[in-house]
């Protein structure tokens, strides 16, 4: 299955708000509500910051919020902070044949 | 506090079997309704989910590696493994072992990670 398509890259400024879109299919993202989001660190493990669509884990700031319309999500950071400069990752759950799909990352600098 | 470990060699030859085994800690394979999972991630392709186990030994596997795949749990070892057969550069990636925020989930929200081991294959 192909896999969902995120933006390359993102930017803002401290303190301000970013949105990444992931957008996918009536197959995966607009049919089931177990949209992920994951922040990625250089060299570290991937961390998950949403789940079923708009479900912070424990732990996680909630100025990280996250949405789902039709076959689009997005995750929204808000007052961003230096270290929210990462790699983030969506993914969806895909049904009981293929069962999951990432997509390709965006780059979120912090300026 | 649960932990991942994955383990096994980090360079592997072309056509040959990548085996590696992630070893639980801080809670009990055959006591959690959890599926355990396989997920590995290289430069060209992204992350990719390679499959996920059940304690009794259900196996759900990415199709497009099904026919190469093999996923095992030893419960009285609280581990379990991944065997990629017929390996090519184009598996070389770091894999993590992960287990998924909601219990009885195949793909879901990972909220546990291994560090992730880094595979090489080359001759």
């Amino acid at each position: 299955q192909s896999a969902l398509t995120q933006p390359a890259s993102v930017s803002g400024s401290p303190g301000q708000s970013i949105s990444i879109s992931c957008t996918g299919s009536s197959r995966d993202i607009g049919a089931y509500n177990y949209v992920s989001w994951y922040q990625q660190h250089p060299g570290k493990a991937p961390k998950l910051m949403i789940f079923a669509v708009s479900n912070r884990p424990s732990g996680v700031s909630d100025r990280f919020s996250g949405s789902k319309s039709g076959n689009t999500a997005s995750l929204t950071i808000s007052g961003l902070q230096a270290d929210d400069e990462a790699d983030y990752y969506c993914s969806s759950y895909t049904g009981t044949m293929t069962f999951g799909v990432f997509g390709g990352g965006t780059k979120l600098t912090v300026l | 506090q649960l932990q991942l470990q994955e383990s096994g060699p980090g360079l592997v030859k072309p056509s040959e079997t990548l085996s590696l085994t992630c070893t639980v800690s801080g809670a009990s394979i055959s006591r959690n309704t959890y599926y355990w999972a396989w997920i590995r991630q290289s430069p060209g392709k992204g992350l990719e989910w390679i499959g996920s186990i059940y304690y009794s030994g259900s196996a759900y596997y990415n199709p497009s590696l099904r026919s190469r795949v093999t996923i095992s749990v030893d419960t009285s070892k609280n581990q379990f493994s991944l065997r990629l057969s017929s390996v090519t550069v184009a598996d070389t990636a770091v894999y993590y072992c992960a287990r998924p925020a909601v219990p009885a989930a195949i793909f879901h929200g990972m909220d546990v990670w291994g560090q992730g081991t880094t595979v090489t294959v080359s001759s």
